[in-house]
C-alpha cells in the first residue's frame, strides 16, 4: 500500500502571499489530520478531517484553514503568509477518527519556507 | 488542557549502551500514551503506545515504555541502542479517544555514535 503523500515536498513562498498545500491519505482511510512542525514551537495540531467534515480545530488564526473532498483528500491553504509560518506542515491519516484506536501514519511533510 | 514535557532536547549515547527517553505528562482525566520517531526527511512513525493494561508495552525494534500513573510518565528505554537508532523520538498524548488530536513534547534528539 502506498504511504500518505504530500506534495509539493517543497515550496518557497513571499510574505502576503497565500498556499495551498496537498495530502493525499493511504487508499481507504477517511480521517486526515495536519500539523504544523517548528523548531520553537515543535508540533502543534492544526485540524482533522473525517469524511469532509472538519471535527477538531487548534488553536490557530483565521488564515489557517483546510478541506477535505470525497475522495478523503486533504488540502490546506495559509492566507496572508507571515515569517512565523515557515514550517514543515505535516498530514497525517487513519482509517477511522480518533487517533487512540485507529494508528495515525504520517507523510513527509511539505516544508514551507516564507521569506 | 493537557500537555506533554520531554525534559531532554538531546540525548548522546555510545552504541550498545542503554538509553532512557524521559516524558511527563500533565492530564486531569484518563490519557492514551504514544512515543513517535522521526528519521531525517522523514514523517513521524509510530513507535508504540500504551491505551489501557498492562503498564509496560513494546515495540518490535526493542524499545519498550513503561507508564507510571502516580508519576505521569513514559519513559522510553532500550537496553542496547545501534547506530540506526539515531532520530527524533516525540512523546504524544491523546485525552479523547474519539478524536485524532495528539499534543506532542518538544522532542528528543538520540544521537547515537560508534
Amino acid at each position: 500500500k502506498a504511504g500518505v503523500t504530500q506534495t509539493p515536498r517543497y515550496l518557497i513562498k513571499t510574505r502576503g502571499q497565500q498556499v495551498t498545500l496537498s495530502c493525499s491519505p493511504i487508499s481507504g482511510h477517511r480521517s486526515v489530520s495536519w500539523y504544523q512542525q517548528t523548531p520553537g514551537q515543535g508540533l502543534q495540531f492544526l485540524f482533522e478531517y473525517f469524511s469532509e467534515t472538519q471535527r477538531n480545530k487548534g488553536n490557530f488564526p483565521g488564515r489557517f484553514s483546510g478541506r477535505q473532498f470525497s475522495n478523503s483528500r486533504s488540502e490546506m491553504n495559509v492566507s496572508t503568509l507571515e515569517l512565523g509560518d515557515s514550517a514543515l506542515y505535516l498530514c497525517a491519516s487513519s482509517s477511522g477518527p480518533g487517533g487512540a484506536y485507529n494508528e495515525q501514519f504520517f507523510g513527509p511533510g511539505t516544508r514551507l519556507t516564507v521569506l | 488542557a493537557q500537555s506533554v514535557t520531554q525534559l531532554d532536547s538531546q540525548v548522546p549515547v555510545f552504541e550498545e549502551a542503554p538509553v532512557e527517553l524521559r516524558c511527563n505528562y500533565s492530564s486531569s482525566v484518563s490519557v492514551y500514551l504514544f512515543w513517535y520517531v522521526q528519521y531525517p526527511n522523514q514523517g513521524l512513525q509510530l513507535l508504540l503506545k500504551y491505551l489501557s493494561g498492562s503498564t509496560l508495552v513494546e515495540s518490535i525494534n526493542g524499545f519498550e515504555a513503561e507508564f507510571n500513573k502516580s508519576q505521569t510518565s513514559f519513559h522510553l528505554r532500550k537496553p542496547s541502542v545501534h547506530i540506526s537508532d539515531t532520530a527524533e523520538y516525540f512523546c504524544a498524548v491523546s485525552v479523547n479517544p474519539g478524536y485524532s488530536t495528539l499534543t506532542f513534547g518538544k522532542g528528543t534528539m538520540l544521537l547515537v555514535s560508534p
